[in-house]
């Protein structure tokens, strides 16, 4: 079992340009979730998935897309990246949406930053 | 609204010693969910515990223990004999029990354990 994996691990991008991350997991989980981690900010919730097919958003989903057409992954998108985006981005897969019965599996992180 | 509050940002404590680390929470919920995360320098958040608002039990794990106080809105964390391998950011983190509900971050204390 890998558990949840991410790639890549670092990307440097300029401003304006496109990328995605991949989230991959192989534990069967309905759910996953796009978090970002900033200095100072803790963890918070860009987009996530309650099954293959759905995606929402969370608390910060301005400038990113997702999506999940395979249950074992979860893609987040930059379509036009700007140095705000610069963070470290976590992805987390949970058996169900019932977070207090089920913890979330983190990934190992992608540290972007946009210059 | 849901708060996590973890005053202390960084803390730095000599090896052996013991180490609280504080969380206080905000929910206007009567049934509510407290989560602790370990962040190595690996990256990747580790879950830790979850404890139920209706179980005001302190719980003890090895070196590890919570203290769970409804009255004061708290879920503090000790390391009792810390070991280097206990530097890390550590996060406090609160969910609602309904379906939508999200985990919600404290923003992270940051412990070096030095040898």
């Amino acid at each position: 079992n890998a558990g949840v994996t991410q790639t890549p691990k670092f990307r440097v991008l300029k401003t304006g340009q496109s990328m995605t991350l991949l989230c991959a997991q192989d534990m069967n989980h309905e759910y996953m979730y796009w978090y970002r981690q900033d200095p100072g900010m803790g963890l918070r919730l860009i987009h996530y998935s309650v099954g293959e097919g759905t995606t929402a958003k969370g608390e910060v989903p301005d400038g990113y897309n997702v999506s999940r057409l395979k249950k074992q992954n979860f893609l987040l998108g930059l379509e036009s990246a700007a140095p705000s985006q610069t963070s470290v981005y976590f992805c987390a897969s949970s058996y169900s949406a019932l977070v207090y019965l089920n913890e979330q599996f983190f990934g190992p992180g992608t540290r972007l930053t946009v210059l | 609204a849901q708060k996590v509050t973890q005053a202390q940002t960084e803390i730095s404590v000599v090896e052996k010693e013991d180490v609280t680390l504080d969380c206080v929470y905000e929910t206007r919920d009567t049934t509510y969910y407290l989560f602790w995360y370990k962040q190595p320098p690996s990256g990747e958040l580790v879950f830790l515990i979850r404890r139920n608002s209706f179980d005001e039990q302190n719980e003890i794990s090895g070196r590890y223990s919570w203290n769970f106080q409804k009255s004061t809105s708290s879920f503090n964390f000790t390391i009792t004999a810390s070991q280097v391998v206990d530097s890390a950011v550590y996060f406090c983190a609160l969910s609602g029990r309904n379906r939508d509900d999200k985990i919600i971050f404290g923003k992270g204390t940051r412990l070096h354990i030095l040898p």
